[in-house]
């Protein structure tokens, strides 16, 4: 149980487009998901909680506009990188919370040519 | 602030020897305590949590951890590790009511010599 599936895995994209990341609790229901972003060799760094039916909560230095958060359902949040530039590739990685416990998903490395 | 050490950023091992990885924890009360692995490429797996309770808690894979409070420490062992376990692993808090978000260490390297 506690599948979180995380789509795509990897994603290579023109600088300036925009880029959607998607994260689905696949056997449980996630009123708050996490988003991170995760640097070559170095830990993983929260850029936002999201929570069901209401707005993304952001760290600080993370641009709200250029990364923007979406939590329809109980089971699914999106991430989409805007205007993405060779800076924002990175490996994303999203995790669903239940029970005080975080699980994660695969991870998606985004490219920006 | 809460923080989380890892002290040891790589360790080498040989396969079916034991494994100790250490973890310590800054916070003013017990904050809830994981374990996670990650292979290359891949997302977080969780190893094992503390919550409350006994001290010594089992996870999968064969690792186990041990809360000591005086120590302010969360280590993690495994009796005889397997070259699959090579890998990395993250320490993470949780703070209680803190809105479920997690404080990571900055990880260890396992290496596994065969």
């Amino acid at each position: 149980g506690a599948v979180v599936s995380q789509h795509p895995s990897w994603v290579i994209c023109k600088s300036g487009t925009s880029v959607k990341i998607e994260c689905r609790s696949l056997d449980f229901q996630a009123t708050t998901m996490f988003w991170y972003r995760q640097f070559p060799k170095q830990s993983l760094m929260l850029m936002a909680t999201s929570n069901e039916g209401s707005k993304a909560t952001y760290e600080q230095g993370v641009e709200k506009d250029k990364f923007l958060i979406n939590h329809a359902s109980l089971t699914l949040s999106t991430l989409t990188v805007t205007s993405a530039h060779p800076e924002d590739s990175s490996f994303y990685i999203c995790s669903a919370w239940a029970k005080n416990i975080q699980y994660f998903g695969a991870g998606t490395r985004l490219s920006v040519l | 602030a809460q923080s989380v050490t890892q002290p040891d950023i790589h360790i080498t091992v040989s396969e079916g020897a034991s494994l100790e990885l250490r973890c310590n924890y800054s916070y003013g009360a017990t904050p809830y305590l994981f374990w996670y692995v990650q292979s290359p490429g891949q997302g977080l797996q969780l190893l094992l949590k503390y919550f409350s309770g006994d001290t010594l808690v089992q996870g999968i894979k064969g690792f186990e951890a041990e809360f000591k409070r005086s120590q302010s420490s969360f280590n993690l062992r495994k009796p005889s590790v397997h070259w699959s376990d090579a890998a990395e692993y993250f320490c993470a808090v949780g703070l209680t009511g803190g809105g479920n978000k997690l404080t990571f260490g900055t990880g260890t390297q396992l290496k596994v010599e065969l």
